[in-house]
């Protein structure tokens, strides 16, 4: 199962909203709708910021949402804030009946 | 609270075997199922297998068929992970992650603090 396309990076200032997009195929995202995202700050594990493609957990701000169309799932942080800088990934589940993640995204706050 | 422990760093040299733990609490273990998740050094994730905790069911990445075992101990709520036959490019932080009863991968809700194993002659 090749992994799903994310952008190496992206970049916004404090208060503006970016888009990450997770690109896969019809046997991944396009597929279910089992999609999450994970954000992870350097040598801290991951923490789950939004599953089945649109659902946050409790305790992560709605300044983050999720979307999905065709094969391509999207993450969106409004608002942007310093502490927001991190790792992002996405995930799918597929038509293997197992997961795979995107290659990951680093945000950056400028 | 959900906590997932996870034993301490290890270094192995290849060909050895490493077998990492995976404390629960705060929840029901055989509620839920357990995935094994890692990263090498300035990599992204890699989704390994997964352990239901509920009737003992496996599900394991194709790439790591026959060389990775993973089991739970309900009585203790501990998940295990082994991994034979080390390689350096196993080199990498395993995570465990608490994961669906019945189906691998469908999102990772808890995550331990990570366990460094480094493989290295």
């Amino acid at each position: 199962q090749s992994a799903l396309t994310q952008p190496a990076s992206v970049s916004g200032s404090p208060g503006q909203s970016i888009t990450i997009s997770c690109t896969g195929t019809s046997s991944d995202v396009g597929g279910y709708n089992y999609v999450s995202w994970y954000q992870q700050h350097p040598g801290k594990a991951p923490k789950l910021m939004i599953y089945d493609v649109s659902n946050r957990p409790s305790g992560v701000s709605n300044r983050f949402s999720g979307s999905k169309s065709g094969n391509t799932a999207s993450l969106t942080i409004s608002g942007l804030q310093a502490e927001d800088e991190a790792d992002y990934y996405c995930s799918s589940y597929t038509s293997s009946s197992t997961p795979v993640f995107g290659g990951g995204t680093k945000l950056t706050v400028l | 609270q959900v906590q997932l422990v996870q034993s301490g760093a290890e270094v192995k040299k290849p060909g050895a075997s490493v077998k990492v733990s995976c404390k629960a609490s705060g929840y029901t273990f055989t509620s839920y199922g357990i995935s094994w998740v890692r990263q090498a050094p300035g990599q992204g994730l890699e989704w390994m297998g997964w352990i239901s905790a509920y009737n003992g069911n496996t599900n394991y990445a194709q790439k790591l068929q026959g060389r990775v075992t993973m089991t739970t101990d309900t009585s203790t709520s501990t998940a295990y992970m082994e991994l034979r036959s080390l390689r350096s490019d196993d080199t990498a932080v395993y995570y465990c992650a608490r994961s669906d009863i019945a189906v691998a991968g469908v999102s990772f809700d808890y995550w331990g603090q990570g366990t460094l194993v480094t493989v290295s002659s």
